[in-house]
C-alpha cells in the first residue's frame, strides 16, 4: 500500500520567490512519483515525474523536484515565482499497476 | 496529443437517477480510470479498467459501477445518485500498463445531485 503526505493545504510565495511545495510518501515497493498541476475548472496536467532514471527530475514551465529516499521525500521546487504559477498541485505516487494514489493538494497563491 | 474528453462539465442530477458519466480518449489507449475530487481529500480512485469488458475495483467503489464495451469509451455509473456523490469526477487514460505510466486527464465533469 502506498499514501501521500503534502504538507500545506495552502502555500503562499511572493512573485519572484522560491517555491518549494512538500511531498512525502509512504510506498511498501519502490515508487514512483508525480506532480500535476489543475488548471482552475480543468483536469490534471503532468509536471514531472520520477522513474528512478534519476533522483532530480526536471518539469514543464520551470519546475523540478528531487527524490529523496533517506527521506521519503518528493518536493517540487521552482526559482522564481510567477503570477501564472498559482494553481493547486497534487503529488502522487504509484507502486503497482493501478491507479494513482494522490495527496490531498496544494493551493498555491503567489503574491504581487 | 492526447485528448481524454468528458461529455458533460456540469450536471446537476436529483436523489435516486440513475446517472451517466462518459469518457472518451482518441489515443488508443487501453487503461482508463474513474476519480473524484473533493475538497480536502484530493483526487480517490473509484475504478479503472485494464481492457474491453474488464473492469477493477479502485479504492472506494460502493456506490458506483462501470462499463466499457469499446476501447475507446468508458463510462461510470451511478444506479441511485445521492446527495455524497455531489463531486468532481476526472477520466484518465494511459497507454502503458505500469507504474510509472503517465495518466492523461480529462477536464472533469462537476455533478451536483439535489
Amino acid at each position: 500500500a502506498q499514501s501521500v503526505t503534502q504538507l500545506g493545504s495552502h502555500v503562499s510565495v511572493s512573485e519572484g520567490a522560491l517555491v518549494l511545495l512538500r511531498c512525502n510518501y509512504s510506498s511498501s515497493v519502490p515508487p514512483y512519483l508525480f506532480w500535476y498541476v489543475q488548471y482552475p475548472n480543468q483536469g490534471l496536467q503532468l509536471l514531472l515525474k520520477y522513474t528512478s532514471a534519476a533522483t532530480l527530475v526536471k518539469g514543464i514551465n520551470g519546475f523540478e523536484a528531487e527524490f529523496k529516499k533517506s527521506e521519503t521525500s518528493f518536493h517540487l521546487t521552482k526559482p522564481s515565482a510567477h503570477m501564472s504559477d498559482a494553481d493547486e498541485y497534487f503529488c502522487a505516487v504509484t507502486g503497482g499497476a493501478d491507479g494513482l494514489t494522490f495527496g490531498k493538494g496544494t493551493h498555491l497563491i503567489i503574491q504581487p | 496529443d492526447v485528448k481524454v474528453t468528458q461529455s458533460s462539465r456540469y450536471l446537476v442530477k436529483r436523489t435516486g437517477e440513475k446517472v451517466f458519466l462518459e469518457c472518451v480518449q482518441d489515443m488508443d489507449h487501453e487503461n482508463m480510470f474513474w476519480y473524484r475530487q473533493d475538497p480536502g481529500l484530493g483526487l480517490r480512485l473509484i475504478y479503472f479498467s485494464y481492457d474491453v469488458k474488464m473492469k477493477e475495483k479502485g479504492d472506494i467503489p460502493e456506490g458506483y459501477s462501470v462499463s466499457r464495451e469499446k476501447k475507446e469509451r468508458f463510462s461510470l455509473i451511478l444506479e441511485s445518485a445521492s446527495t455524497n456523490q455531489t463531486s468532481m469526477y476526472l477520466c484518465a487514460s494511459t497507454g502503458l500498463r505500469g507504474a510509472s505510466a503517465t495518466q492523461y486527464f480529462g477536464p472533469g465533469t462537476r455533478l451536483l445531485v439535489l
